[in-house]
């Protein structure tokens, strides 16, 4: 049963414009979410984290948006470069742990 | 510091041998990872160490899985006998226990199966 869930397995952006990048998760205990982006051949590099007493984090092209209500997070990126195409994964914690559980990611592609 | 720091990076093996992956968590973390990614699958969690003790194994997939952490530097994932299936890369990342915050990953192991 997989608790994070990234239903895109892949998104497609023009150079410039705005990436959204989304991902659901089941379990209402998660209280921390985070981004990774991941290049070939490389392991995972930490983007960006959300506590859930937030509804946004921003840091540079980077926006993070949490709705618990939804049991949705989304990752925007703007504006988009080439150098962002990679696997994104989306990640959450459980209350008082630190046990990351991934999603199943999502290729940016982004054209120039 | 060097980062998490995985041998080998590559590892191609026969059906039924053992293989071991290797690797080293960044100085002063106390939480170690061993995840595998596959395409279907995306990054599962395999076990999960905290001051080098097993805190949650149910992500190992089978008994031919184990994993060991004898000192806070060191870890190893075991497969015994490997299959065909077992194909992925694994990653180990480190963290700092009870703090949100971010794991730190190794490049990875791709390990191949034939």
């Amino acid at each position: 049963d997989q608790q994070v869930k990234q239903n895109s397995p892949s998104l497609s952006v023009q150079e410039g414009r705005i990436s959204i990048l989304n991902c659901d998760y089941t379990n209402s205990m998660f209280d921390y979410f985070l981004w990774y982006k991941k290049y070939p051949a490389e392991g995972p590099t930490f983007l960006i984290s959300i506590s859930s007493i937030k509804d946004k984090n921003e840091d540079g092209r980077f926006t993070v948006f949490l709705n618990k209500s939804a049991k949705h997070l989304s990752l925007h990126i703007v504006p988009s470069q080439p150098g962002d195409s990679a696997v994104y994964f989306c990640a959450a914690t459980l209350r008082g742990g630190n046990k990351l559980v991934f999603g199943a990611g999502t290729i940016l592609r982004v054209k120039s | 510091d060097a980062g998490v720091i995985q041998s080998p990076r590559h590892e191609v093996t026969e059906m039924g041998q053992e293989v071991t992956l290797r690797c080293k968590p960044i100085s002063g973390h106390n939480s170690l990872f061993w995840y595998r990614q596959t395409m279907m699958r995306g990054l599962e969690l395999l076990i999960y160490f905290n001051n080098n003790v097993p805190i949650d194994d149910s992500g190992m997939p089978e008994d031919r899985f184990s994993a060991k952490m004898p000192n806070a530097s060191f870890s190893t994932l075991k497969i015994q006998p490997s299959e065909p299936r077992d194909s992925a890369v694994y990653f180990c990342a480190s963290s700092l226990a009870g703090i949100n915050t971010e794991a730190f990953f190794g490049q990875g192991t791709r390990l191949t199966v034939v």
